[in-house]
């Protein structure tokens, strides 16, 4: 079946680059997605990017895809204490399936 | 996202109770999903509805059941709680996509419930 994984923990220091891994089984995975999760609240999405694509940048996010190795992950240029957050990667096929989510990366940002 | 609600926020509750959870959305969107969330094992997803007359059980559909009442409304209940099913539960919905061309979800508050 379908899998997606990531590491659970994640520590940075201010104004350092985090970079969040993931790596999923489905090679028929279409779209991949980044969420973000603040305390006490829902899942934000971050961004997408489709599966025929390398790398998609918006602002201080970098997303980067090898699709050989299943392989995803989200850059995040000059962390801030904002950016401390629990990070969802998640894919689908699109059409009739629903997301398959990773179990989520808490980005701990030390002042 | 303001533009889906779920109410309650926070609900205790004693074994063997039925509950239900309601999730309304004002984005349009036909697809609508319920997941439970758990620390350390992410987003689980119990239930989904692709319209109105389309419901499909997720991984862990066992104890849960919903209602799709309208294309905005979807509600999840649990028919006799239990402990094990004290958890944070959210609820999404996503536009088709093959209209959209993306399977974007836009999630809930989340509802935290417990079982006592």
């Amino acid at each position: 079946g379908e899998d997606v994984e990531q590491s659970l923990f994640l520590s940075v220091r201010e104004g350092d680059s985090s970079v969040i891994n993931c790596t999923y089984t489905d090679s028929s995975s279409t779209y991949l997605y980044w969420y973000k999760q603040e305390p006490g609240a829902g899942l934000q999405l971050l961004t997408y990017i489709f599966s025929n694509m390398d790398m998609k940048q918006d602002q201080r996010l970098t997303v980067l895809l090898n699709k050989k190795d299943k392989h995803l992950s989200l850059r995040i240029a000059d962390t801030q204490t904002g950016d401390s957050a629990i990070y969802f990667c998640a894919e689908t096929r699109g059409g009739r399936r629903a997301l398959t989510f990773g179990s989520g990366t808490r980005l701990q940002v030390q002042p | 996202d303001a533009d889906v609600t779920q109410t309650p926020r926070n609900r205790i509750t004693k074994t063997g109770k039925r509950i239900m959870l309601e999730c309304s959305q004002t984005k349009g969107h036909d697809r609508m999903y319920w997941y439970r969330q758990d620390p350390g094992l992410g987003l689980r997803l119990i239930y989904y509805s692709f319209d109105v007359k389309d419901i499909n059980k997720g991984e862990i559909s066992d104890g849960y059941s919903v209602s799709r009442q309208a294309q905005a409304k979807f509600s999840l209940s649990l028919e006799s709680a239990i402990p094990n099913q004290t958890a944070l539960y959210f609820c999404a919905t996503s536009g088709d996509a093959r209209k959209t061309n993306t399977d974007t979800q836009y999630f809930g508050p989340g509802t935290r419930l417990t079982v006592l």
